[in-house]
């Protein structure tokens, strides 16, 4: 099946840092990645549509200067947490679209705690 | 606006005890209904895809059917390792990129 790896998938940093995620499809090309946050015992909360040489498309109420989003290629997104609160550490999981079978699957998820 | 919703939020199973979690959806043409897996501290694992009503798929103890209303997935003489929460997301014909996602079933099962 459809393999999608995060890195890292656990985080600790200082307020004030800025804290990049890493997400690769590793066996097909994905031109749409997704970027969602989980708080504990919920569901998951889409933050933002990543597309493969544009501009990401951000959910209502995502600022898009504090959580940067880069789609440089086929295969690769990456999340930027920019100057990190406390109120900034969840779970985050990406997802690529695989095309050929229209699915979204999911990456191990990154845990960033921000003290 | 597309809906989806999940019951029971929380459902305790005997092992060998067989049950069904719903998900009952409102989407403007379903493009596609899906079944995920998530374990604590790790990200949705993929089970399933229906795509129309009548539609059944099966994969070891589970079987997952589709209604013009609502999912079921079917757990058979489940076990321990089958414990996790349960998402069910629906995809709609006229917002092609987003998966809308129900709350979960948080499933245990006890030997």
């Amino acid at each position: 099946g459809a393999v999608v790896s995060q890195h890292p998938s656990r985080v600790i940093c200082k307020s004030g840092t800025s804290v990049k995620i890493e997400c690769r499809s590793l066996d097909f090309q994905a031109t749409t990645m997704f970027w969602y946050r989980q708080f504990p015992k919920q569901s998951l909360m889409l933050m933002a549509t990543s597309n493969e040489g544009s501009k990401a498309t951000y959910e209502q109420g995502v600022e898009k200067d504090k959580f940067l989003i880069n789609h440089a290629s086929l295969t690769l997104s990456t999340l930027t947490v920019t100057s990190a609160h406390p109120e900034d550490s969840s779970f985050y999981i990406c997802s690529a679209r695989d095309l050929s079978s229209d699915t979204q699957y999911f990456g191990p998820g990154t845990r960033l705690t921000v003290l | 606006e597309d809906q989806v919703t999940q019951s029971p939020e929380a459902l305790r199973l005997q092992e060998g005890e067989s049950s069904s979690l719903n998900c009952s959806y409102t989407v403007s043409g379903l493009r596609g209904l899906f079944w995920y897996r998530q374990d604590p501290g790790k990200g949705p694992e993929f089970l399933f895809t229906l795509y129309s009503a009548g539609e059944e798929k099966e994969k070891e103890r589970l079987k997952a059917t589709l209604t013009k209303k609502e999912s079921f997935l079917h757990i058979t003489a489940p076990k321990p390792e089958d414990s996790a929460t349960y998402l069910c997301a629906v995809q709609g014909a006229y917002n092609t990129d987003k998966l809308i996602f129900g709350t979960g079933t948080r499933l245990q099962v006890f030997p």
